[in-house]
């Protein structure tokens, strides 16, 4: 089984500041199946990002993905203040096998 | 419009058993994987499995293989996700979630079980 590790665990930004997010795999993930999804409290997550670096329908250009292998990276430009959120990546594998990563708190500095 | 509706909130004592359900509508329900996540209070999310209801193939998450069952009605569009005999453990807020060519792309709003004595 595949285990993604996502750092940070928590990362304090401003409105206005570039984030960066990363995800590592433990062994080699398909760019095809790398995925990023936002949570915010009290709701279900929303996909942003599928195969590695393309946007779900309605996500702000702001929001970008890239990587390969086992590292990826979920970046947001400039950061607005309903951005603050959990993020989420997650990876399909063999045997329709999916897991996520535990996830990054992005919060107001 | 592509929805997936859980079934509501539910409140149950350990050793009970619970069946929740989530019903598709507006895309071909046959035609898509559909399976569930966990997030336990204050977690993150867990993969938990999915079924096809076209032919009711389903892949468990080894965490969860045995502790569960994913089953689906094609013909009520609906996916079900039960237990026989539940624990305090698995408190937590279930999703349904349609997977498409390996990611999610559309959810649930959520049912909340509550496993208490």
């Amino acid at each position: 089984e595949i285990v993604l590790t996502q750092s940070p665990g928590t990362l304090s930004l401003s409105p206005g500041e570039r984030a960066t997010l990363s995800c590592r795999a433990s062994q080699s993930v398909s760019r095809s199946y790398l995925a990023w999804y936002q949570q915010k409290p009290g709701q279900a997550p929303r996909l942003l990002i599928y195969g590695a670096s393309s946007r779900a329908t309605g996500i702000p250009d702001r929001f970008s993905g890239s990587g390969s292998g086992t590292d990826f990276t979920l970046t947001i430009s400039r950061l607005e203040p309903e951005d603050f959120a959990v993020y989420y990546c997650q990876q399909y594998g063999s045997s329709l096998m999916y897991t996520f990563g535990q996830g990054t708190k992005l919060e107001i500095k | 419009e592509v929805q997936l509706v859980q079934s509501g909130a539910e409140v149950k004592k350990p050793g009970e058993s619970l069946k929740i359900s989530c019903k598709g509508s507006g895309y071909s329900f046959t035609s898509n994987w559909i399976g569930w996540v966990r997030q336990m209070p204050g977690k993150g999310l867990e993969w938990m499995g999915i079924i096809f209801p076209g032919d009711s193939d389903t892949r468990y998450s080894p965490s969860f293989q045995g502790q569960v069952t994913i089953s689906a009605d094609k013909s009520i569009s609906t996916a079900y996700l039960q237990w026989s005999s539940l624990k305090a453990s698995d408190t937590a807020m279930y999703y349904c979630a349609r997977h498409l060519s390996g990611h999610v792309d559309y959810w649930g709003q959520g049912t909340l079980v509550t496993v208490s004595s």
